[in-house]
C-alpha cells in the first residue's frame, strides 16, 4: 500500500460523538486526500491537502474537518458523527505533477450507530 | 457537472477471453483518464493513465483507449485470468485542478475457469 497506513482500521461509534481518523505516509508525497466509498456512489473526495497546513474542500466536505501539521500525517475529523457517515474511508497520496497516480491506503471501516 | 459513468453491472467472462470495460464521461474532455483496480477490502491500485492526445496505451495484457468524439475510454484485459477478477475504476481530472480526481462507481469483473 505504498507506505500509507490508516488508523484505526475499523471503528464503531455512536451518533453525536467526535471521531478522528489518521493517515500516515512514509513517501514524503506533498498531496494527501481523504475519500469515502459507498455502494452506488464510488469514491468521493472529502478534503485534500496540497502541503503542510494547506487544505481544501472536496465534493462531500460537510460534517468533516481536516488538519495537516506534518508532511506525513493527515487527520480527518468527524465533528459529530451521524449514521450517514457510516462508510469506508480511504486516504491517498500523490505528487503534484499533472496526471500523477494516486496511491491509496488500506481504508478504515467506520460504523456510526 | 463533470461525471464519470461506468457500467454498474458485473462483467462475467471466461478465462482466456478479452474483457472490455467502458468508461463514459460528460462535458469537457478531461486532460487524462486513469484506471485503477480494487480488490475487496483493499484500496484502489493505479494501473494506467491515458492522455486526451493519446489514442491508445498498453501495459502488458492491459490496453486503454481514449475516444474524445465518443467521450469514452475502453479498458481491455487480454487473455484474462481468474486473478484479474476485481472491480475496475475509471477516474478523470476535474477541470481547473491539478490533481483532484472524480471516480466512476466501478465495474466488477469476474473471470471464470
Amino acid at each position: 500500500d505504498a507506505g500509507i497506513t490508516q488508523s484505526p482500521r475499523h471503528k464503531v461509534t455512536e451518533t453525536g460523538t467526535p471521531v478522528t481518523l489518521r493517515c500516515h505516509q512514509t513517501e514524503n508525497h506533498r498531496y494527501m486526500y481523504w475519500y469515502r466509498q459507498d455502494p452506488g456512489h464510488g469514491l468521493r473526495l472529502i478534503h485534500y491537502s496540497y502541503g503542510v497546513k494547506d487544505t481544501d474542500k472536496g465534493e462531500v466536505s460537510d460534517g468533516y474537518s481536516v488538519s495537516r501539521s506534518k508532511t506525513e500525517d493527515f487527520l480527518l475529523t468527524l465533528e459529530s458523527a451521524t449514521s450517514s457517515q457510516t462508510s469506508v474511508y480511504f486516504c491517498a497520496i500523490s505528487e503534484p505533477r499533472e496526471g500523477e497516480a494516486q496511491y491509496f491506503g488500506p481504508g478504515t471501516r467506520l460504523t456510526v450507530l | 457537472s463533470q461525471k464519470i459513468e461506468q457500467n454498474s453491472e458485473a462483467l462475467n467472462i471466461q478465462e482466456g477471453k478479452t474483457a472490455t470495460l467502458t468508461c463514459n464521461y460528460t462535458n469537457y474532455s478531461p486532460a487524462y483518464l486513469q484506471w485503477y483496480r480494487q480488490d475487496p477490502g483493499r484500496g484502489p491500485v493505479f494501473l494506467l493513465l491515458i492522455r486526451e492526445n493519446e489514442k491508445e496505451k498498453r501495459k502488458e495484457r492491459l490496453k486503454v483507449t481514449f475516444d474524445t468524439t465518443l467521450k469514452q475510454s475502453l479498458f481491455h484485459i487480454t487473455a484474462s485470468q481468474p486473478a484479474d477478477s476485481a472491480t475496475y475504476l475509471c477516474a478523470r481530472r476535474l477541470t481547473g485542478t491539478a490533481s483532484k480526481l472524480t471516480f466512476g462507481t466501478g465495474t466488477r469483473l469476474q473471470v471464470t475457469l
